[in-house]
């Protein structure tokens, strides 16, 4: 176990629609990652915040937006959903200032655009 | 920007004997960090091992190894005695110097699907 959660583990939704995906990081990370997977392909980095604050940016399209809360915990929300859309989305979280400290990875939520 | 590539899309090893997965990487960086991770078919992510680049020595972790060639820009993962267990897709991954802004975030390649032959 990671320490990393993230929900819902699958969603199913339809095109044009907008989702929210959450992570909670381990204790004591203040850093949030989120990647995106699609099927079969590595892992593409799309964002990620500090300690509330936006850090770095990856290829993110401008329909994904994110933040991070107070608390650390991150959203991802995902709308104008394309078929294209549909990956596996994993949040990682890590301590910034080790920087021999890897990412830990939650599960992932399944997105499936129909 | 760094890239990481490895160009072997899918690897096979009979069962107990040793495979080896190649990953190279572009950078300009002299000091940086090197992973490979491990990702089952539960679609989990797990790190397996890593390497800091200033550090000659290779990495080492139970039956998985690296040999680290900094001038080649090479990062292969060596895994001795196969088992059934280690049927994956693996990734390299980087990591630039972490004291640049933003450059926390890990750089993967696309992956290698090791199957294992019983």
């Amino acid at each position: 176990d990671s320490g990393v959660t993230q929900t819902p583990k699958h969603l199913i939704t339809a095109t044009g629609q907008r989702v929210t995906l959450r992570c909670s990081p381990r204790s004591g990370d203040l850093s949030v990652y989120w990647y995106q997977q699609s099927l079969d392909q590595g892992l593409q980095f799309l964002i990620q915040y500090y300690n509330g604050e936006e850090r770095a940016k990856g290829n993110i399209l401008e329909r994904f937006s994110a933040q991070q809360f107070p608390d650390l915990h991150s959203e991802l929300n995902l709308s104008s959903l394309e078929l294209g859309d549909s990956a596996l989305y994993f949040c990682a979280s890590s301590v910034v200032r080790d920087w021999s400290s890897p990412l830990h990875f939650g599960n992932g939520t399944r997105l499936t655009v129909t | 920007a760094q890239t990481v590539t490895q160009s072997q899309p899918e690897m096979s090893v009979q069962e107990a004997e040793t495979v080896t997965l190649s990953c190279t990487y572009d950078t300009s960086e002299s000091d940086y960090y090197l992973f490979w991770y491990k990702q089952p078919p539960s679609r989990q992510m797990i790190l397996v091992i890593r390497q800091e680049a200033y550090k000659q020595q290779n990495a080492t972790e139970n039956r998985f190894s690296v040999n680290f060639q900094k001038a080649a820009k090479s990062f292969s993962l060596k895994i001795s005695d196969s088992q059934l267990g280690d049927a994956a897709m693996y990734f390299c991954a980087y990591r630039g110097r972490i004291s640049n802004f933003g450059n926390e975030k890990l750089t993967f390649g696309t992956g290698t699907r090791l199957t294992i032959i019983p």
